[in-house]
């Protein structure tokens, strides 16, 4: 079976520039979230779906949004781009939508983005 | 004060030694707490659950102590292969998917 797939793998942007960054959860699985991770940091949530609905949002500003698919797929995006914004984005498929105790988030191998 | 707090390390260890690492967390209202492992510039993989009553994989021990808001990591006979950044997360009751995750410790085992 396919992990969590993400694309690209790797992204540079200048500032004031849009992206979007793309994952494929396991099959089977519904829901997707969305992390952060900056160098030397532990990965920071952004968002959840689950069933094509938002359930949950980190302290991350309006330029960053995300949604799901009918397949679950997802879609990250983030507008006017900031060099704080130069990150490795991490997807992470989960079956359900609430985490049980002893639950496996599964993530992906991430999109490494670099805002120049 | 961060919500999940490790020691950064690194910590540098000779292969077979024994090493512990320690995470406190800040709210009370969590419910589900993990180690999860990531090596250098890959994803973050589930190294196991951590349950009050301690649990144990292999080499593995983890520990939760809900009183004091704690969470410990024992990993005995460290190998080469161990090298690794091991972050502590936790999950906050009523939060569905969000994890927490610390910034993580580095462990460096050497021959």
């Amino acid at each position: 079976d396919a992990g969590v797939t993400q694309s690209p793998t790797h992204l540079i942007k200048t500032r004031g520039q849009h992206v979007t960054l793309r994952c494929s959860p396991i099959s089977g699985h519904k829901s997707v979230s969305w992390y952060q991770q900056v160098l030397g940091q532990g990965p920071q949530f952004i968002f959840q779906y689950y069933e094509k609905e938002e359930r949950g949002r980190g302290n991350f500003p309006d330029r960053f949004s995300a949604r799901q698919f009918p397949n679950y797929s997802s879609e990250l995006n983030v507008n006017a781009l900031l060099l704080g914004d130069s990150a490795l984005y991490l997807c992470a498929s989960r079956e359900l939508g609430h985490l049980r105790a002893g639950d496996t988030q599964y993530f992906g191998p991430g999109t490494r983005l670099t805002v120049l | 004060r961060k919500e999940v707090e490790q020691d950064p390390g690194p910590f540098n260890v000779p292969e077979g030694a024994t090493v512990a690492f320690n995470c406190t967390y800040s709210n009370s209202a969590s419910q589900s707490f993990f180690w999860y492992r990531q090596d250098c510039r890959k994803e973050p993989k589930l190294l196991m659950s951590v349950y009050s009553s301690g649990n144990e994989d292999g080499r593995f021990t983890a520990q939760l102590n809900r009183a004091s808001q704690y969470i410990s990591l024992l990993i005995r006979d460290s190998k080469l292969s161990d090298s690794a950044t091991y972050l502590c997360v936790v999950n906050e009751a009523g939060t569905a998917s969000k994890l927490t995750f610390g910034t993580g410790t580095r462990l460096q085992v050497t021959l």
